[in-house]
């Protein structure tokens, strides 16, 4: 079984739609919860980071973590055009001063005009 | 551009050749990460480093694989005698302090013929 588990897709959906992403991890060690998107042939770029349970809001974005489920979510309301994309969620917890995120496999995003 | 900087940003290289990639963290950072992107799977950790100290090397392979972070310069990651497995693309993250988010560069996609 992967730490992480996220459903590659490929999502398509409608401009203007509500888009939910979800992961599901096994750790119950992780502490910090992260979503990153990525355009084809760039880096990710972080979009949500926390480390407690419950939602956070930037803009269009909100980001859901429940840990007693083990369970994160990225909502995208409005969505446009440009949020076309992969979304990653990734997690990591600090061992011996160290933070290496644990990534999901990626969803692939298209919203269509 | 203050964000991570990656260079080369594509490398091509003959079996048994030498690859060396570099990455100049974002400014006021100093924990860097390297990590790999195989084709269809998602980012895996490979190392982290500080200036001039290797923290943790758990992702990296035991063989041919080293990694640096000298007191002036980039980071660089060094892979001998490639093969074709390691046809990837390499992402490299800073972060300001251990339990602070990782910034990505634009990655090195290195191909080896």
């Amino acid at each position: 079984q992967k730490e992480v588990e996220q459903d590659p897709g490929p999502l398509s959906v409608p401009e203007g739609a509500i888009v939910s992403l979800n992961c599901t991890y096994s750790n119950s060690a992780f502490q910090y919860f992260m979503w990153y998107r990525q355009y084809s042939r760039k880096g990710p770029e972080l979009l949500m980071y926390t480390y407690s349970s419950g939602n956070k809001e930037d803009g269009r974005f909100t980001a859901q973590v429940d840990k007693s489920s083990k369970y994160i979510s990225l909502f995208i309301r409005d969505s446009q055009p440009s949020d076309s994309a992969t979304y990653l969620c990734a997690m990591s917890l600090l061992i011996q001063g160290a933070q290496k995120l644990v990534f999901g496999q990626g969803t692939r995003l298209t919203i269509n005009p | 551009n203050a964000g991570v900087m990656q260079n080369p940003r594509h490398l091509v290289r003959r079996r048994g050749q030498e690859a060396r990639l570099r990455c100049s963290p974002m400014k006021g950072h100093s924990h860097v990460y390297w990590y790999r992107q195989l084709p269809e799977e998602g980012l895996k950790f490979m190392v982290y480093l500080q200036k001039e100290n290797i923290i943790d090397e758990s992702g990296m392979p035991k063989e041919r694989f080293s990694a640096e972070f000298p007191k002036e310069g980039p980071s660089i990651l060094r892979i001998q005698q490639v093969v074709r497995g390691d046809s990837a693309a390499y992402f490299c993250a800073s972060s300001q302090s251990q339990d602070q988010p990782q910034h990505f560069g634009d990655g090195t996609r290195l191909s080896i013929l």
